[in-house]
């Protein structure tokens, strides 16, 4: 069984661009969720998004943003990049309230 | 608010020597779930309590839920280099609030 896959693995863009991020979760899993972790800091809620809904929001500003496909991948986009937006970006897939299972994430970085 | 505290935030042991990593929560929890997470690796599942004073075990790894269903806590018997990582608590719900997370170096 493929595991959860995000891509790109790293990225690099400067302050006041934008990035999307993708993630392709685990075949019939229909929610995936979107975490910040920066450098040596724990995993910050971003995004929930469950059968194409956004469920809830972590406390980030609207910047961040994101949407879930009919096959239910997902893309994270992040407007008007910041310097402190520089982090990994774990995506995880779960069915309903199941454990999440992980991506190996991307890192972002910001110049 | 919802948040998790875990403690400590960082442990040295020998290996060999046990451990033991604390979560906490204001509120009461419907379930915790437990993660460790490798050193440039992804979070990855290792349990789910649910009942009240539940306790289970893993091989070395003991993870018990308080009575209250408030305070969870991992702890792991005679650590060896492998246990080396980040374990994390978190509680399921609307949002998924991870705890803070314990970071493990296990010194040979």
């Amino acid at each position: 069984e493929a595991g959860v896959t995000q891509s790109p693995t790293h990225l690099i863009k400067t302050r006041g661009q934008q990035a999307t991020l993708r993630c392709s979760p685990i075949s019939g899993h229909t929610s995936v969720y979107w975490y910040q972790q920066a450098l040596g800091l724990g995993l910050q809620f971003l995004l929930w998004y469950d059968e194409g809904e956004e469920r809830n929001r972590g406390n980030f500003p609207p910047r961040f943003s994101g949407r879930q496909f009919p096959n239910y991948s997902s893309e994270l986009n992040v407007n008007a990049l910041e310097l402190e937006d520089s982090a990994l970006y774990l995506c995880a897939s779960s069915s309903g309230y199941q454990p999440q299972h992980f991506g190996d994430g991307t890192r972002l970085s910001i110049l | 608010g919802q948040q998790v505290m875990q403690i400590p935030q960082y442990q040295h042991v020998q290996e060999g020597e046990d451990f033991t990593t604390y979560c906490n929560s204001s509120t009461t929890l419907s379930n915790i779930q437990w993660y460790k997470q490798r050193p440039g690796g992804h979070p990855v599942f290792l349990i789910q309590l649910v009942k009240s004073g539940e306790v289970k075990k893993q091989k070395r790894l003991t993870f018990q839920f308080g009575e209250a269903k408030k305070n969870s806590s991992l702890h792991i018997t005679a650590t060896q280099t492998t246990d080396v990582g980040t374990y994390f608590c978190a509680r399921t719900g609307n949002q998924f609030y991870f705890g803070t997370g314990t970071s493990l170096t296990v010194i040979p």
